[in-house]
């Protein structure tokens, strides 16, 4: 099955500064990535996906991008806001599989 | 949230009681999930349900645990003789697959569950 990890487990940054929290896997065939926020005491919920037929996805200041012949992909996070603290995690399944999370990034932003 | 109604958002129970915990989801979702989280931890894989095919229970931590989904719809997660070490919030999750129609996984907001 799919294996999916993710680092680093804790990331703090200045307000302002960017983030970057990359993760790779293991199944050749997957081919749908998703990145999740989750704010202390609330569900995650997703914030950008990536699909295996383009590389890059941009939306507003967050930006994914997929190397899938290196089977990695990461998040980034520009003019990073305090807004912008809580748990990510990452994800990947093929179009029928099970959806594999990774062990989440703890982000810090300090004003 | 997003099409997901879990029940009760707060439980607690005894040591050695039994608990269910209840997710309603809306119609069209092909794969429903649970997960537990511990506080401050990550996301543990429990149970898939997936269309008509076998669960993918290789999540359940023991045999206390079983999960079922009636009519393809509403899952119950059950936890029987229920340990301290068994607090943590239960997250329901569903999501549409399919070659042509994937729909991210959305979840619900989870119940929260406390063993005295």
């Amino acid at each position: 099955g799919e294996n999916v990890e993710q680092h680093p487990s804790t990331l703090s940054v200045q307000e302002g500064d960017s983030a970057v929290i990359k993760c790779t896997y293991s199944d050749s065939a997957s081919n749908y990535f998703p990145w999740y926020k989750q704010e202390l005491g609330k569900r995650p919920q997703l914030i950008i996906d990536i699909r295996s037929n383009v590389g890059e996805k941009k939306d507003q200041r967050i930006a994914v991008t997929l190397n899938k012949t290196a089977k990695h992909f990461s998040l980034h996070i520009t003019e990073t806001q305090p807004e912008d603290s809580a748990v990510y995690f990452c994800a990947a399944s093929n179009s029928w599989g099970k959806l594999q999370f990774g062990a989440g990034t703890q982000v810090v932003v300090t004003p | 949230g997003a099409g997901v109604s879990q029940s009760p958002s707060n439980k607690v129970t005894e040591k050695g009681k039994d608990v269910e915990l209840r997710c309603d989801p809306i119609s069209g979702h092909t794969a429903l999930y649970w997960y537990r989280q511990s506080l401050g931890q990550g996301l543990e894989f429990l149970i898939y349900f997936q269309g008509n095919s076998a669960p993918d229970k290789s999540g359940l931590p023991s045999d206390r645990f079983s999960a079922e989904r009636t009519g393809g719809s509403v899952s119950t997660l059950t936890i029987q003789r229920t340990q301290q070490e068994d607090s943590a919030v239960y997250l329901c999750a569903i999501e549409r697959k399919g070659p042509l129609s994937n729909q991210p996984q959305h979840f619900g907001d989870g119940t929260r569950l406390s063993i005295l």
